[in-house]
């Protein structure tokens, strides 16, 4: 079926670790987008992709590097995880930055 | 700045009444206005999206409305069930000011339909 496909769905990391969530569409959208959601905060945007090779920043950019090398494939890299990126991560693309697809997220718990 | 608020944090209502949820948004104009819903360990998924010069737009049992004199857009739920319990958010479009992008959304209203 298209659409969004978010890997791992489910990681531990402990506190320093490094680790790479990917993010990869086949509707072949311009536009994609990484969350982060939190209970009682909401969607919260970390950074998005208005096309291959670019990148800008969301509202809770910091300890988060993301790339897209790739126009189908965004990826979303912790450098140096912290117990407070304990969250649940979506990644969202769209062709005309309006209605978005959402993968099925991925769980990230730091110790 | 811009703002996006949805009224309630939670909503209970019981199973065949119509249930009402409430986008207000604040220092701008927003082109459209976009209704998802999302259930429990879930992404979002799209529902509705109102543009600003529809006054309304329906889907079988949803019913949306945009009033740019309130500021606000409406959610509707007729006979609602108890699988209509989800968590819904509203979004405006994305914010443009100098280029950007970003695609944001309100905190949701989590809604149980109570049989």
């Amino acid at each position: 079926n298209a659409g969004v496909t978010q890997t791992p769905k489910f990681r531990v990391l402990k506190t320093g670790q490094s680790m790479t969530l990917l993010c990869a569409q086949d509707m072949n959208h311009e536009y994609m987008y990484w969350y982060r959601q939190d209970p009682g905060m909401g969607l919260r945007l970390i950074h998005y992709s208005v096309g291959e090779g670019t990148t800008a920043k969301g509202e809770v950019p910091d300890g988060y590097n993301v790339s897209r090398l790739k126009k189908q494939n965004f990826l979303l890299g912790l450098e140096s995880a912290a117990p407070s990126q304990t969250s649940v991560y979506f990644c969202a693309s769209t062709q005309r930055a309006n209605v978005l697809t959402f993968g099925a997220g991925s769980r990230l718990t730091v110790l | 700045s811009q703002k996006i608020e949805q009224n309630s944090e939670a909503l209970n209502i019981q199973e065949g009444k119509t249930a009402t949820l409430t986008c207000n948004y604040t220092n701008y104009s927003p082109a459209y206005l976009q209704w998802y819903r999302q259930d429990p360990g879930r992404g979002p998924v799209f529902l509705l999206l109102i543009r600003e010069n529809e006054k309304e737009k329906r889907k079988e049992r949803l019913k949306v409305t945009f009033d740019t004199t309130l500021k606000q857009s409406l959610f509707h739920i007729t006979a609602s069930q108890p699988a209509d319990s989800a968590t819904y958010l509203c979004a405006p479009p994305p914010y443009s000011g100098a280029g950007s992008y970003q695609l944001t959304f309100g905190k949701g209203t989590k809604l149980s339909v109570i049989p």
